[in-house]
């Protein structure tokens, strides 16, 4: 079974502040992707990462740098000097590999980050 | 480039009536998907298509939940009778090539439906 567990319901900063959202994620698969959405007040989910499971080097755009540990299984999204704009739902979501044609994707809870001006 | 089109954005029923979402994806995307988004839950996959066939449907309640893509371009996906448990936001996603591989899905601004 999968899990992936965003433990932090909602976080509230201020402007310029660094975030760190969690993710922690359960699953036997041994390939595995992970992603980072963004869930804005208009509803759409914005893709904002992949990972692979054993690509486990760090990434950096822009403000945005996600940690993946595959020995602690987590996959954690940091937002370097916030801005109000970065205020939204952001959802970290794990999908298994192909079988039988499709994959069912799991998506953590979200956690909704609340940027304060 | 047009994004997922979804219609209505907003749709308030009495349960055990009948609802009907339309979606239509990004021009060319072969596959489509169905997500239902219960309040401060992530989005539950129901249904999932390559062009006008199903790939996987094994979480949807097809008891009420039925979905179809007929010419392998827009879907819908209806609720016969509505239980006060399906409010939720539905959102229809679409992504390019065979199976969704390696390719990421473009989400729609979703349909939020109130059972009442």
């Amino acid at each position: 079974a999968q899990k992936v567990t965003q433990a932090q319901t909602e976080i509230s900063v201020v402007e310029k502040e660094d975030v760190t959202l969690d993710c922690v994620y359960e699953t036997r698969d041994t390939t595995y992707y992970l992603f980072w959405y963004k869930q804005p007040p208009s509803g759409e989910l914005v893709f904002l990462i992949r990972r692979n499971s054993f690509d486990e080097q760090n990434e950096i755009s822009g403000r945005y740098s996600w940690n993946f540990q595959k020995s602690t299984s987590s996959f954690n999204f940091t937002i370097t000097a916030s801005q109000v704009v970065d205020s939204a739902v952001y959802f970290c979501a794990l999908r298994p590999p192909i079988s039988g044609g499709s994959y069912i994707p799991t998506f953590g809870r979200g956690t909704s980050l609340i940027v304060h001006p | 480039e047009a994004g997922v089109a979804q219609s209505p954005r907003y749709k308030i029923i009495e349960k055990r009536q009948s609802v009907a979402f339309w979606c239509n994806p990004i021009s060319g995307h072969a596959t489509l998907y169905w997500y239902q988004q219960i309040l401060g839950q992530g989005p539950k996959l129901l249904i999932q298509f390559q062009n006008n066939g199903v790939v996987d449907d094994s979480q949807l309640p097809k008891d009420r939940f039925s979905a179809e893509r007929l010419k392998g371009v827009d879907s819908t996906l209806k609720i016969q009778p509505a239980k006060l448990e399906d409010s939720a936001v539905y959102l229809c996603a679409s992504s390019q090539g065979q199976l969704g591989r390696n390719t990421e899905a473009f989400f729609g601004q979703g349909t939020r439906l109130t059972v009442v």
